[in-house]
């Protein structure tokens, strides 16, 4: 089992649509929770950091549930550029352990 | 913004050269990762470094592949002699990093290296 683990999608989704995609994983001392965005090619950017509490940045989501070890992100109201590859990033003592991510598409 | 720099941002070369990658971490940043992603595969980490001292690279292949960070402001990664199979992304990424936490990763915009 990996230790990050993604549905790698493609998640087809019509625009202004809500979407949301899981995470799950397995080191149950991990603290350190992201979500990253990739471009075809592109470097990965930090999307949001997922907080104990959950938190919102526009219209994106993002939360934690520790008792069931995932995090999630819902995206609301969906636009065209949200099509990407979304990386969810767990923490290790020194590193962070990368999922292979969720393909999105937004479609008109 | 401070912003981890790579390069070259291409390179194109018959396999059997050597290959030297270049990175400048985000000032401050104690940790340097290089990650290698091909189109059929995710972020692969090849090897990191915490303090400039190497803490892990069993994702390199060993006998090709070298890593250093002979200060500071700079990594290096090194693929001697190159093959076909070593075309991909290259990225560099820094970060600040403990032992039970760590702050989020900026990379950089990453080397596309092809190998003929």
């Amino acid at each position: 089992r990996k230790e990050v683990e993604q549905d790698p999608g493609p998640f087809n989704v019509p625009e202004g649509a809500t979407v949301a995609f899981n995470c799950t994983y397995s080191n149950s001392a991990s603290q350190s929770f992201f979500w990253y965005r990739q471009d075809c090619r592109k470097e990965p950017k930090l999307l949001m950091s997922v907080y104990s509490s959950g938190n919102e940045d526009g219209r994106f989501t993002a939360q934690l549930n520790r008792a069931s070890q995932y995090i999630s992100l819902l995206i609301r109201d969906s636009k065209l550029s949200d099509s990407a590859t979304y990386l969810c990033v767990v923490n290790r003592i020194y590193q962070l352990i990368w999922g292979a991510g969720t393909k999105l598409i937004i479609k008109p | 913004d401070a912003r981890v720099t790579q390069t070259p941002r291409h390179k194109v070369t018959e396999m059997g050269q050597e290959v030297t990658m270049r990175c400048q971490p985000i000032l401050g940043h104690n940790t340097v990762f290089w990650y290698r992603q091909t189109m059929m595969q995710g972020l692969e980490l090849l090897a990191y470094f915490r303090n400039r001292a190497p803490l892990d690279d069993s994702g390199m292949p060993k006998d090709r592949f070298s890593a250093e960070m002979p200060d500071a402001t700079l990594a290096t990664l090194k693929i001697q002699p190159s093959e076909p199979r070593d075309s991909a992304v290259y990225f560099c990424a820094s970060g600040l990093v403990g032992v039970s936490s760590n702050q989020p990763q900026h990379f950089g915009d990453g080397t596309r290296l092809s190998i003929l």
